[in-house]
């Protein structure tokens, strides 16, 4: 059974770093489309960025040069470094497996909150 | 970029009734279209890929359609269970834009 679990979200200050990460089982991240989806509060699904099993990553404009994804294939973990962060990256923040056609696995998400 | 409008953004329906969403794509995306539905307090799930095929799980009453720009999500027969928002996802080459959402209530 595939299982994500995302961990490291917290309240931060405005201009500050985090990184969340989702630690997977059930499946090897080296092999697999892996995703980070954010959804602030009151507001729709927002996709943030994604990797392929190659290496090969891409992020939404709206983070382009502030985040920063990363998978360490020995821990079978997926990483987003996020800095210089605002109220407006507020927001659940899920991992989500690609398989060819959707995400059809997601994490139960964790919680950045940026505020003073 | 590519960009995804979906109408309405809420819509208020009877148990039973037959329901329908749609989504526009500004440029052709061929059937590279999935459909979600997200509840509070859980995760999205997929219900439909590749703009009309149905995930596995999913109940039958959930049906997707559409190419190129113009798709359709319906749900024949509301239920109660329905009550959720639901997002339409262009997938295939970067970027990967969702819909913003239409939340669907019981009148």
């Amino acid at each position: 059974e595939v299982q994500l679990v995302e961990t490291g979200g917290t309240l931060i200050q405005p201009g500050g770093s985090l990184t969340v990460t989702c630690t997977a089982s059930g499946l090897s991240l080296s092999t697999t489309f892996m995703s980070w989806v954010r959804q602030a509060p009151g507001k729709g699904l927002e996709w943030v960025s994604s990797i392929y099993p190659g290496g090969d990553i891409h992020y939404a404009d709206s983070v382009k040069g502030r985040f920063v994804l990363s998978r360490d294939n020995s821990k079978n973990t997926l990483s987003l470094q996020m800095n210089g962060l605002s109220a407006a990256d507020t927001a659940f923040y899920y991992c989500a497996r690609f398989r060819i056609y959707g995400f059809d696995s997601w994490g139960q998400g964790t919680l950045l909150t940026v505020s003073s | 970029d590519i960009q995804m409008t979906q109408s309405p953004s809420s819509l208020s329906a009877s148990v039973g009734d037959r329901v329908t969403i749609t989504c526009r794509a500004s440029q052709d995306i061929r059937n590279y279209l999935a459909w979600y539905q997200h509840k509070p307090g859980n995760p999205p799930k997929l219900l439909i890929y590749a703009a009309s095929s149905l995930q596995s799980g999913v109940p039958s009453r959930f049906s997707g359609s559409g190419s190129g720009t113009d798709f359709t999500l319906t749900v024949n027969g509301l239920q109660p269970d329905d009550v959720a928002t639901y997002y339409c996802h262009k997938y295939g080459s970067a970027p990967w834009p969702f819909g913003q959402g239409t939340k669907v209530e019981l009148k």
